[in-house]
């Protein structure tokens, strides 16, 4: 079974920039996934920031954007703020409607 | 405002079912697919399963055998039931109107705690 990987915690300082990625167990990260970035602040629902790899959601401001690096997905946040401090999770599209979540990075803001 | 609001039992007993309800206000259930997703305590998300606006579903493969996702007895509800429950299906269960590659999930619930324990 294909396993999505990412970085369980990362820290940065306000200010900073920030680049999580996002991988396969087996085989690369493409625009044919679909990589889409989800966060989730503490005690909170997740909410979706980007999605088809590159798109923002409404609302999302431009210090986060997607891309691929590489054979991996990122997410990449710029001008770091101390409420950027959250879980992010990846989730990518396996053909079959599958959608599978990356395990998440925890994201401390120092 | 789309606003999607979970409901069903708190507590389930190890190998019973369980059974929740996704309310969806502000906007109809038709013409989208939704999604159930879980979190364990302490851990990362799980999709489940979809349901899609024709009524056809898809599941993941490792729950597959225990899930039925489906439209709920009223207008604007969807449900879900996972069947012979053990501990590790503890969780918080989200539902979320599910874009896929053109939007991710764009609403969610707030989510429910289910537990089982005996």
């Amino acid at each position: 079974q294909t396993v999505v990987t990412q970085e369980p915690s990362f820290s940065v300082s306000p200010g900073g920039t920030v680049t999580l990625t996002c991988g396969l167990s087996s085989g690369s990260v493409s625009t044919t996934y679909y990589p889409t970035w989800c966060q989730q602040t503490p005690g909170q629902a997740p909410r979706t920031l980007i999605y088809s790899t590159n798109t923002r959601s409404s609302g999302v401001p431009d210090r986060f954007s997607g891309s691929i690096l590489g054979n991996k997905a990122a997410l990449t946040i710029t001008g770091i703020q101390a409420d950027d401090e959250s879980d992010y999770y990846c989730v990518l599209y396996m053909g079959g409607g599958i959608r599978v979540f990356g395990g998440g990075t925890k994201l401390t803001v120092l | 405002q789309v606003q999607l609001q979970e409901s069903g039992p708190g507590l389930v007993k190890p190998s019973g079912t369980l059974s929740l309800t996704c309310t969806v206000s502000g906007g109809s259930i038709s013409g989208y697919y939704w999604s159930w997703i879980r979190q364990s305590p302490g851990k990362g998300l799980e999709w489940i399963g979809f349901l899609t606006d024709s009524g056809s579903t898809d599941y993941n493969p490792s729950l597959k055998s225990r899930v039925t996702i489906s439209v709920g007895t009223s207008k604007n509800q969807l449900s879900l039931r996972l069947s012979s429950v053990t501990t590790a299906d503890t969780a918080v269960y989200y539902c979320a109107r599910d874009q896929g590659r053109w939007g991710g999930f764009d609403y969610w619930g707030q989510g429910t705690l289910v537990t089982v324990s005996s």
